[in-house]
């Protein structure tokens, strides 16, 4: 299994612009969660999804983000407006057992606002 | 919600010496403490994890403990080695109420002199 992939690696963006993350959890794996990693802030918690279905988003920060995951297969972390307090870097990770299990974490997206 | 303490930010060690990094918790009822390694540029990974039935756990040159009456938990790491140089973070977690992810400290950048 090549584990979690996301895409793209780096996007470089400007603000109001949207943004689209993308993310493949690990075959079989039924828990999806999206975290936002920054200096400041650390690793934080945006939402997380079990059969395709949103359970937590209190962690997304406002109206401009929005996640779906319309198959087991493939989810969106979406950004629109973008703004510069956007950049950080965005982790996708998935989790074969129901939480709190072992999560593994794809490589990241870096996303710069100018 | 869970508020997840971990000190120091930045630990130096000599090669061969030990190094302790400590974390504490504010909810209870959290039960399930894993501890993830990530290298510069790289994606977050699971070294070890402890579950609150459990006082200590070893891996080989890695242990965990947990104090729940305390709430703290910390990550030992014996004979140092230079590959161990990276950002570890600590987290914690509780099942039920539909906050399942992980809430993680701020991380400790922990470097090896040779």
């Amino acid at each position: 299994d090549a584990g979690v992939i996301q895409s793209p690696r780096h996007e470089v963006t400007e603000m109001g612009q949207e943004v689209t993350l993308r993310c493949k959890p690990i075959s079989g794996h039924d828990y999806l969660f999206w975290y936002r990693q920054t200096m400041m802030r650390g690793l934080e918690l945006l939402i997380y999804f079990n059969n395709n279905v949103p359970i937590d988003d209190s962690g997304m920060p406002e109206d401009r983000f929005s996640a779906k995951m319309p198959n087991a297969s493939f989810s969106t972390l979406k950004i629109q407006p973008s703004e510069p307090r956007d950049s950080a870097v965005y982790f996708c990770a998935s989790s074969l057992l129901p939480p709190p299990n072992e999560q593994f974490f794809g490589p990241g997206t870096r996303l710069t606002v100018l | 919600g869970e508020n997840v303490e971990q000190h120091p930010s930045t630990l130096s060690v000599q090669e061969g010496d030990s190094a302790v990094i400590k974390c504490t918790y504010s909810d209870s009822a959290s039960n399930y403490f894993p501890w993830y390694k990530q290298e510069l540029g790289k994606r977050p990974q699971l070294i070890i994890d402890i579950r609150s039935n459990v006082g200590e756990k070893k891996d080989q040159r890695i242990a965990v403990t947990l104090n729940k009456t305390a709430k703290h938990f910390s990550l030992h790491i014996t004979e140092t080695q230079p590959e161990d140089s990276a950002v570890y973070f600590c987290a914690a977690s509780f099942s039920g109420g539909g906050a399942d992810g992980l809430t993680f400290g701020k991380g400790t950048h922990l470097i090896i002199q040779p």
